[in-house]
């Protein structure tokens, strides 16, 4: 059984730092792209990161680019995002994904809340 | 960007119904359209890809429409556990977009 369980959520003042995790099993993490997407609290979905099978290509949405980093490591099964320079309009639950661009795996989400 | 626009933002359907939810891109996304059903408080479920392709599991009540520019998921007959949200997402170009999303509500 395919299975996705993301970490590291929590309230961070902006400006602040957070890295979140994904531990993935029931599959070939190696084998599979990779992919973050958020929700802003009563808002609609937004892609924010895909990294490919051996991180040699990433992909990102504009409004995270230069703050955010998607990374892997294919020996833990593990996906993750390093967030940088967080805003408030970071605020949002993070969902990982498997695959690069169309998703039926996904976890059940870490909240992120950036906040004085 | 390829913005993904979805009408009606809302509507109320009576179980037993037939619905018709539309999606539409700002450019061409040839055939490369899903749609994903979101329950409140749960992670996205995938329905349909390749514009009208059935996800593993998903019943067949369920299909997929349109090319281009403009696509249609339409709903046979409501059931109770199919009101949600339903957005449309294209996966054409980067950045990957998603469409504000209908919401179905029971009339």
């Amino acid at each position: 059984e395919v299975q996705l369980v993301e970490s590291g959520g929590g309230l961070v003042q902006p400006g602040g730092s957070l890295r979140l995790s994904c531990a993935a099993s029931g599959f070939t993490f190696s084998s599979y792209w990779m992919t973050w997407v958020r929700q802003a609290p009563g808002k609609g979905l937004e892609w924010v990161a895909s990294i490919k099978q051996d991180g040699s290509e990433k992909y990102y949405v504009d409004s995270v680019k230069g703050r955010f980093t998607i990374s892997r490591d294919n020996a833990k099964n593990s996906l993750y995002l390093q967030m940088n320079s967080l805003r408030a309009e970071d605020t949002a639950v993070y969902y990982c994904a498997r695959e690069g661009s169309v998703w039926a795996y996904w976890g059940q989400g870490t909240l992120v809340t950036v906040s004085s | 960007e390829i913005v993904m626009t979805q009408s009606p933002a809302a509507l109320s359907v009576s179980p037993g119904e037939r619905t018709t939810l539309s999606c539409r891109a700002s450019q061409s996304v040839s055939s490369n359209l899903a749609w994903y059903q979101q329950r409140p408080g749960q992670a996205p479920r995938l329905l349909i890809y390749g514009t009208s392709t059935r996800a593993t599991g998903i019943p067949a009540r369920f299909s997929g429409s349109g090319s281009g520019t403009e696509f249609t998921l339409t709903i046979s007959s409501l059931q109770s556990e199919d009101f949600a949200v339903y957005c449309c997402q294209q996966y054409n170009n980067w950045p990957l977009t998603f469409g504000g999303g209908t919401k179905v509500e029971i009339k």
